[in-house]
């Protein structure tokens, strides 16, 4: 029972290069979100998704792309990485109750 | 636009001791309120879900209530213990669908 599954886990980038996080749920459901958390913070919403073929922007976007061409899948594009996007993503998905990936931690050095 | 908050940011407390912890948010128009448990570097564990026609749910030795009314949730522990020790969320979905998270309270229970 796999749940909401994110690759990879972890990642170091260089400033300026390009990556995709990925998130995979084997629930149906219809609701997806992305979001990162800062170091004692809580969670900022960056993105999330009604269902394939809808999306739409959170509290913090810029810097990110999503697409959401099946139920199943929402990968979270980061286009020329900066320092500031140095961060801990979670992808979630929901029908009433939500649950969590166990999270990507990025370091953008 | 929906605003969530949780005090304190940080509690200690002997164990054995019951506690709360608090969330508030502003606009009471809300499907549905959600406690979640994080323990340090991992994800998020989901503890309960109320919803909004109801007024609280309680699992094993955690119950949570809500006052749509007045924007406000607790989550009550009864008998801490230092397994307890996380940092608790709560989340409140809004009429758009979007998940809306306080900053946690980061617990301690000391053995």
């Amino acid at each position: 029972n796999a749940g909401v599954t994110q690759t990879p886990k972890f990642r170091i980038l260089k400033i300026g290069q390009s990556m995709t996080l990925q998130c995979t749920q084997d629930m149906n459901h219809n609701y997806m979100y992305w979001y990162r958390q800062d170091p004692g913070m809580g969670l900022k919403l960056i993105y999330y998704s009604v269902g394939a073929g809808i999306t739409d922007k959170g509290e913090v976007p810029n810097g990110y792309n999503v697409s959401r061409s099946t139920t199943e899948d929402f990968p979270l594009r980061l286009e020329l990485a900066a320092p500031s996007q140095t961060s801990v993503y979670f992808c979630a998905s929901r029908s009433t109750e939500a649950f969590f990936g166990q999270g990507t931690r990025l370091t953008v050095v | 636009k929906q605003e969530v908050t949780q005090i304190p940011a940080a509690l200690s407390v002997p164990e054995g001791e019951n506690l709360v912890l608090n969330c508030s948010f502003t606009d009471s128009a809300i499907y549905n309120l959600q406690w979640f448990r994080q323990d340090p570097g991992k994800g998020l564990t989901s503890l309960l879900l109320i919803q909004s026609s109801q007024r609280e749910q309680t699992s094993g030795r955690l119950n949570a209530s809500l006052d749509k009314s007045s924007g406000r949730s607790t989550l009550y522990i009864a008998a801490s213990q230092p397994g307890d020790s996380a940092t608790y969320l709560c989340a409140v979905r809004d009429n758009t669908g979007k998940l809306i998270f306080g900053q946690g309270t980061t617990l301690q229970v000391k053995p």
